[in-house]
């Protein structure tokens, strides 16, 4: 299994400011998932991040709102940019590890961001 | 659209056991999967089902009807550690997650 570390781990930010989420895996992964958790919501997908190219944004996320680097095949930052209280909510990091016949997600602990 | 369904909040008595239902309306189907998360904490694996079945690992086991759309979570001898969300998500056709909302379940001695 895969061990990620990812910081910060909490955050108080200011109205219209921006925040960059730094996430390191321990061994070389080709996909990187960043996820946001809403108090009481389900994991939403934000993006998948690949080495080399630009990452993938679902449906309702933009890359000037929430631009993500790949340099390497460890490493992968979320930029949350002109925050409003509404982008309060727990960012995730995760990539998927083989097991049990499944590609099996791994997180990391998570960002929690409070912007006032 | 996609929909997984799942009961927001349980409770249950130490020792005693639980079953966590989820119902699911996916593109297609490659897999389910049960995730644990501790308030404050990421989620951890827990288990995966891809084929209709009993899944056993200790005292939690998952169970899996694709004809009905439909996965429970088992827990057994409940302690009080066993307090947290309990998320179920399942893969589509495309290989994408599906996410429910996830089922806090609180333990009382």
């Amino acid at each position: 299994s895969a061990v990620i570390s990812q910081k910060p781990s909490r955050d108080i930010c200011q109205r219209g400011t921006s925040l960059t989420i730094q996430c390191q895996v321990d061994s070389q992964v080709t996909m990187m998932f960043w996820y946001r958790q809403q108090p009481g919501q389900s994991l939403t997908l934000i993006a998948t991040a690949n080495q080399g190219s630009e990452a993938t944004y679902e449906s309702g996320f933009v890359i000037d709102k929430f631009p993500i680097s790949r340099p390497n095949l460890t490493f992968s930052t979320l930029t949350v940019s002109n925050m409003s209280p509404e982008d309060s909510s727990i960012y995730l990091c995760s990539v998927e590890v083989g097991g049990s016949g499944a590609n099996v997600l791994t997180f990391g602990a998570g960002s929690r961001l409070t912007v006032l | 659209g996609q929909n997984i369904d799942q009961p927001t909040e349980m409770t249950a008595t130490e020792g005693a056991i639980v079953q966590i239902n989820c119902t699911y309306q996916t593109s297609g189907f490659n897999g389910l999967f049960w995730y644990q998360q501790h308030a404050g904490e990421a989620p951890t694996f827990l288990s995966y089902n891809v084929l209709d079945g009993l899944e056993e690992k200790g005292r939690f086991s998952s169970f899996l009807s694709r004809s009905k759309g439909y996965s429970y979570l088992l827990l057994k001898e409940l302690q009080m550690k066993d307090s947290a969300s309990y998320l179920c998500a399942v893969r589509d056709s495309n290989y994408q997650l599906i996410w429910g909302a996830g089922t806090k379940l609180i333990i009382k001695p």
